[in-house]
């Protein structure tokens, strides 16, 4: 099985900041993985996928980029509505998450 | 506007069965592969399983593997999730996701998730 991990596990940041959370595969995975934000008390919503392509309608100031077993996810610019836990998501084989980053504001 | 609706969940004894369905509307159902994932309180995403378009292929994490089963109804755009000798640990917040595709592995559509808990 795959295993994901991410670190780190939670970070506090200012409005305007440029946060970045990594993601790390155990074996290469390619660029088979997605990235998610869940708010609190909310389902998940994709903002990542393939690594690197934004999906419809998710504000530019998010980004990811990476291949293999290392990952970044980035944002660019922190507002105050990105106060949310963010997973990354594995597809090479079958699917796993990520144990979560919860950012929140300094 | 797609829109996937949980229902099925609630309080249920260790050992038990209940099953779960998740009612999909507002895209073409056959179209697409769907997968559950769950959320124990305060924890983190944990996906349980996924169903391509067809029901030709079907995956299931190891901690469900042989208690839980995956199925799909198109005449009912629906998928369900039968949960069996269901323990403590199953109890979590069940969330139905659609895929971006026929198989992506890219859910791309959540549900509001139903409750789930296990307890005598």
């Amino acid at each position: 099985d795959i295993q994901m991990t991410q670190s780190p596990p939670s970070l506090s940041a200012s409005v305007g900041d440029r946060v970045t959370i990594t993601c790390q595969a155990s074996q290469d995975i390619r660029n088979y993985l997605n990235w998610y934000q869940q708010k609190p008390g909310k389902a998940p919503k994709l903002l990542i996928y393939d690594a690197s392509n934004l999906q419809t309608g998710v504000p530019s100031r998010f980004s990811g980029s990476g291949s293999g077993t290392d990952f970044t996810f980035t944002i660019s610019s922190l507002q105050p509505e990105d106060i949310a836990t963010y997973y990354c998501q594995q597809y090479e084989s079958l699917l796993t998450f990520g144990p979560g980053t919860k950012v929140d504001i300094k | 506007e797609v829109q996937l609706v949980e229902s099925g969940g609630g309080l249920v004894q260790p050992g038990r069965s209940l099953r779960l369905s998740c009612a999909a509307s507002g895209f073409t159902f056959d179209d697409y592969a769907m997968h559950w994932v769950r959320q124990a309180p305060g924890k983190g995403l944990e996906w349980l399983s996924s169903i391509n378009w067809n029901s030709g292929s079907i995956g299931y994490a190891d901690s469900v593997k042989g208690r839980f089963t995956i199925s799909r109804d198109s005449a009912k755009n629906s998928l369900y999730l039968q949960m069996n000798s269901l323990s403590t640990e199953d109890t979590a917040l069940y969330y139905c996701a659609k895929d971006s595709g026929y198989y992506d592995k890219r859910l791309d559509y959540w549900g509001q998730g139903i409750l789930v808990t296990v307890s005598s």
